[in-house]
């Protein structure tokens, strides 16, 4: 069974730093991978999808790596704002069968302080 | 494109009663998905359907939950009877599957979420 753990729960930070969010997955079998971003009280919005044969996406100050051996991606987010301040959640498509099911990790609740 | 509709926001409901969630997904899209969201459990899969079948209900928690999609622009996920254990928010999302499995972008685009209060 598929496990996505993201570590740590929470990070603070103050605006300007550079940081590094971790998502790590039990079987490395998995079609894609997807961080997502949740405000409170909100949907989940995408950020990136990294498909099973790329090792990056970088959208802005955001890039995230995959390395599906290790069954770990971490999210690099640059130059971090205020409003980057959110909970971001990370899933894995498994493999297997054509299924489009996601698995979720619980999340990194991020805050940047002015 | 307006994104995912999802209706209502909040509901608030004695527990006992029956509730519906409904749901539009973005036109277009093929696939539906229902997750539910607690602090406990974080984000899971209920089900999902493609192109308005049913594909994997395996997330279901039991007999009281349902779910319909008569068409491909609306969907209903039912609690009958709710339960306070049932609180939570629920989330639709869809996307768009191609039938080529090395198509790349099946992001799942997600609706605001229902905040379920069961009393």
């Amino acid at each position: 069974k598929q496990e996505v753990t993201q570590i740590p729960a929470a990070l603070s930070v103050p605006e300007g730093e550079n940081l590094v969010l971790n998502c790590s997955f039990t079987d490395s079998a998995i079609y894609n991978l997807q961080w997502f971003r949740q405000d409170p009280g909100k949907g989940l919005t995408s950020l990136l999808l990294i498909q099973s044969s790329q090792r990056e996406q970088t959208s802005g100050r955001l890039n995230a790596s995959l390395d599906k051996s290790s069954g770990r991606s971490t999210l690099y987010i640059a130059a971090s704002q205020p409003g980057d301040s959110a909970t971001y959640l990370c899933a894995v498509r498994p493999g297997q069968g054509g299924s489009e099911k996601l698995v979720f990790g619980k999340g990194t609740k991020l805050t940047v302080n002015p | 494109d307006a994104g995912v509709i999802q209706s209502p926001r909040h509901e608030v409901t004695e527990m006992g009663q029956e509730v519906t969630l409904r749901c539009k997904p973005i036109s277009g899209h093929n696939s539906l998905f229902w997750y539910r969201q607690t602090m406990m459990r974080g984000l899971e899969l209920l089900i999902y359907f493609n192109n308005n079948v049913p594909i994997d209900d395996s997330g279901m928690p039991e007999d009281r939950f349902s779910a319909k999609m008569p068409n491909a622009s609306f969907s209903t996920l039912k609690i009958q009877p709710s339960e306070p254990r049932d609180s939570a928010v629920y989330f639709c999302a869809s996307s768009l599957r191609r039938r080529r499995r090395d198509s790349p972008n099946y992001e799942q685009y997600f609706g605001p979420g229902t905040r379920l209060t069961v009393t």
